[in-house]
């Protein structure tokens, strides 16, 4: 069966500190890879996306995902935490055929310390 | 360019009162999705459509809960009778087509007393 696994409920890094949040997933084919980022009170906004190519993705906020097919992963980074960045983090898979369904990880909640 | 909108934003009712969620996808988008977000379940699939035909309702928790997209444009999701566990955030999104990242509207938060 498909899923999406954050094993990290909740995060706190210090302002100025990295930054890697884990996602593991479970699909049978290529998947597509997202992660998505939610502030309180607002939508998801997408912060990167995989489709194929070049493992390493960057995506906006200076953040960067690498998938790794071997460890079924596809881990976020940011080299420099800033204090907006507190949020709750969700990655999410695709399926490869044309259906459009997203499967979401229960999300890591960021908290970052000034 | 406009992003998903939702409405209400919020919305308070009594239990057994039908309730409305509209939403309008991004113009172009093919594809809109419904989304129930609570703290016990996670973000949630409720239903989804691809060029305003439902394709996936498997989501949808019961039959007090109705999906309708009449147009491109328009969609809504409508419960009745509501119930106090149906309270919770929920959101659309749109994409241009299946395989592209899906855009989120701002939500509705929905409370039933």
């Amino acid at each position: 069966a498909q899923s999406v696994t954050q094993p990290d409920i909740h995060i706190t890094v210090s302002e100025g500190a990295s930054l890697e949040l884990r996602c593991n997933y479970s699909y049978g084919a290529t998947p597509y890879l997202f992660w998505y980022v939610q502030s309180p009170g607002q939508g998801l906004q997408l912060l990167l996306k995989y489709f194929s190519g070049d493992t390493l993705v960057q995506g906006i906020k200076g953040f960067e995902a690498e998938f790794k097919r071997s460890q079924s992963s596809f881990n976020l980074r940011k080299p420099s935490v800033h204090w907006s960045d507190a949020a709750e983090y969700f990655c999410a898979v695709g399926p490869s055929s044309n259906t459009g369904k997203l499967i979401f990880g229960q999300g890591t909640t960021l908290q970052v310390k000034p | 360019d406009a992003g998903v909108i939702q409405s209400p934003r919020h919305e308070v009712t009594e239990m057994g009162q039908e309730v409305t969620l509209r939403c309008k996808p991004i113009s172009g988008h093919n594809s809109l999705f419904w989304y129930r977000q609570t703290m016990m379940r996670g973000l949630e699939l409720l239903i989804y459509f691809n060029n305003n035909v439902p394709i996936d309702d498997s989501g949808m928790p019961e039959d007090r809960f109705s999906a309708k997209m009449p147009n491109a444009s328009f969609s809504t999701l409508k419960i009745q009778p509501s119930e106090p566990r149906d309270s919770a955030v929920y959101f659309c999104a749109s994409s241009y087509n299946s395989n592209q990242p899906q855009h989120f509207g701002d939500g509705t938060r929905l409370s039933i007393l």
